[in-house]
């Protein structure tokens, strides 16, 4: 059964600063890892897509690495803006679930201005 | 924008009643998930749709049933609702046999049991 952990569980950093969101995951067949970000009360918006051959995505100032062999996923954005407040969830998908993803339990973070 | 809606936004119901939730999928996406989101908690998968059957479901009793339509909008139904019902129903679509297809969420439906 996929377990999916994420690490730190919550976050407070200054503007500006660079920052890293841990995912780990147990069962290494997977077909892709998504990484969400969820504001308040609200539904799921998604960021990056990494395929399971694929080493790290971009967008921005987000960029997403994975090593599927290790388990392991990090988020990292740069120049951390208050906007960037919310909480931060990785999904995995496995290669015989058809589109079930499973998730972490998040990482909730805070940018003071 | 993800093109996906859900209604209704926010609904309290009395234990033991019954609920409809209703989801509208982004356009061509034939597959629709349906996940619970208990406060403080990651999204939990309930069961899958793809082409009106069901093909995948999680850990959840029979009183949560589904629905999809041919325009592949979706219901999700709870029967005798129970007070750890409540939660934050998320309504997921993407397009399914592709090789790393997105998957979009709606903004859920905020169900308070009491």
């Amino acid at each position: 059964k996929q377990e999916v952990t994420q690490i730190p569980a919550a976050l407070s950093v200054p503007e500006g600063e660079n920052l890293v969101l841990n995912c780990s995951f147990t069962d290494s067949a997977i077909y892709n890892l998504q990484w969400f970000r969820q504001d308040p009360g609200k539904g799921l918006t998604s960021l990056l897509l990494i395929q399971s051959s694929q080493r790290e995505q971009t967008s921005g100032r987000l960029n997403a690495s994975l090593d599927k062999s290790s388990g392991r996923s990090t988020l990292y954005i740069a120049a951390s803006q208050p906007g960037d407040s919310a909480t931060y969830l990785c999904a995995v998908r496995q290669e015989t679930s058809g589109s079930r993803l499973t998730f972490g339990e998040g990482t909730q973070l805070t940018v003071n201005p | 924008e993800t093109g996906v809606t859900q209604s209704p936004t926010h609904l309290i119901k009395t234990r033991g009643q019954q609920v409809t939730l209703r989801c509208s999928s982004q356009s061509g996406h034939n597959t629709v998930s349906w996940y619970q989101q208990a406060l403080g908690q990651g999204p939990q998968f309930i069961f899958q749709y793809y082409r009106e059957e069901e093909n995948g479901r999680g850990n959840f009793p029979p009183r949560f049933s589904g629905l999809q339509f041919p325009n592949y909008s979706s219901e999700l139904n709870v029967n005798a609702l129970e007070l750890d019902d409540s939660a934050l129903y998320l309504c997921a679509s993407s397009l399914s046999g592709g090789g790393g297809n997105t998957i979009y969420f709606g903004e859920g439906s905020w169900l308070t049991v009491v």
